[in-house]
C-alpha cells in the first residue's frame, strides 16, 4: 500500500536554484495539498488542489508554484530558492473536499537551501 | 477564522502514566476535529477523528479523545504510556459549514511527547 509518495526524500540546493518536488497518490483521491513544516510552527498550507484541474493558494504561497498534472500527481516548484524556504515539505491527499474527510500524508521531503 | 491551540509544546510522562495532550479550538459552530501523530522522520498518521457522531472517539494505539462543546476542547488521552508513544502530536480542525478552502485543515503547532522509562 503505497498511499502518498514524495520524491526526493532529501535535497540540498544553493540560493537561486530551482527544483520541483513530486507527489503522487494511488488512492483515487480528488483533493491534494502541499504543506511546509518548520519547528514550532506546525504545518502551514502552501497550495492545494480541491479537484483535478484546479489549484488555489493556501496560507504561505509566496515563492512557490504548483501543477496538478493529473488526478494522481501534484507537484510543487521553487523557481528561485531562498534560505527561508529551508523546511520539510509534506504532500497530502483527501478523498474529496468534504471537511469531515481526513488527509493522508507522504513521508516528506527535507529541503535545505544554502 | 478557525484556529486551534495546543497547550504545551513539550510534555513528558513516565512509562505507564496517563497521557493527556490538550487541544482547544475556536469556532462558531462545532467543527470536525482530528489528531495526528508524527514519528521522527516520518509523515503524519491519523490517530482519530471527530465528525459529530459520538463525543468520545477511540483511535489507534489505545488513544482516545473527548469532544466537549462547552469547553471547545478535544483533548487526547491514553491511560498508560508506552515508550513507543514518544512522538509529536498534532490537533487539526476544519469547519463543517463549508467546502472548498474553508474545509481545509488548520493545524495546531504540535506537542512533543517524551516517555521516560
Amino acid at each position: 500500500n503505497a498511499g502518498v509518495t514524495q520524491t526526493p526524500k532529501f535535497q540540498v540546493l544553493k540560493t537561486g536554484q530551482s527544483m520541483t518536488l513530486q507527489c503522487a497518490q494511488d488512492m483515487n483521491h480528488n483533493s491534494m495539498y502541499w504543506y511546509r513544516q518548520d519547528p514550532g510552527m506546525g504545518l502551514r498550507l502552501i497550495y492545494y488542489s480541491a479537484s483535478e484541474g484546479t489549484t488555489d493558494k493556501g496560507e504561505v504561497p509566496n515563492g512557490y508554484n504548483v501543477s496538478r498534472l493529473n488526478k494522481r500527481e501534484f507537484s510543487l516548484r521553487l523557481e528561485s530558492a531562498a534560505p527561508s524556504q529551508t523546511s520539510v515539505y509534506f504532500c497530502a491527499s483527501r478523498k474529496d473536499r468534504a471537511s469531515n474527510q481526513p488527509q493522508h500524508f507522504g513521508d516528506g521531503t527535507r529541503l535545505s537551501i544554502l | 477564522a478557525q484556529s486551534v491551540t495546543q497547550l504545551g509544546s513539550h510534555v513528558s510522562v513516565s512509562e505507564g502514566a496517563l497521557v493527556l495532550l490538550r487541544c482547544n479550538y475556536s469556532s462558531s459552530v462545532p467543527p470536525y476535529l482530528f489528531w495526528y501523530v508524527q514519528y521522527p522522520n516520518q509523515g503524519l498518521q491519523l490517530l482519530l477523528k471527530y465528525t459529530s457522531a459520538a463525543t468520545l472517539v477511540k483511535g489507534i494505539n489505545g488513544f482516545e479523545a473527548e469532544f466537549k462543546k462547552s469547553e471547545t476542547s478535544f483533548h487526547l488521552t491514553k491511560p498508560s504510556a508506552h515508550m513507543s508513544d514518544a512522538a509529536e502530536y498534532f490537533c487539526a480542525v476544519s469547519d463543517p459549514a463549508y467546502g472548498g478552502s474553508q474545509g481545509n485543515l488548520i493545524f495546531g503547532k504540535g506537542t512533543k511527547l517524551s516517555v521516560k522509562p
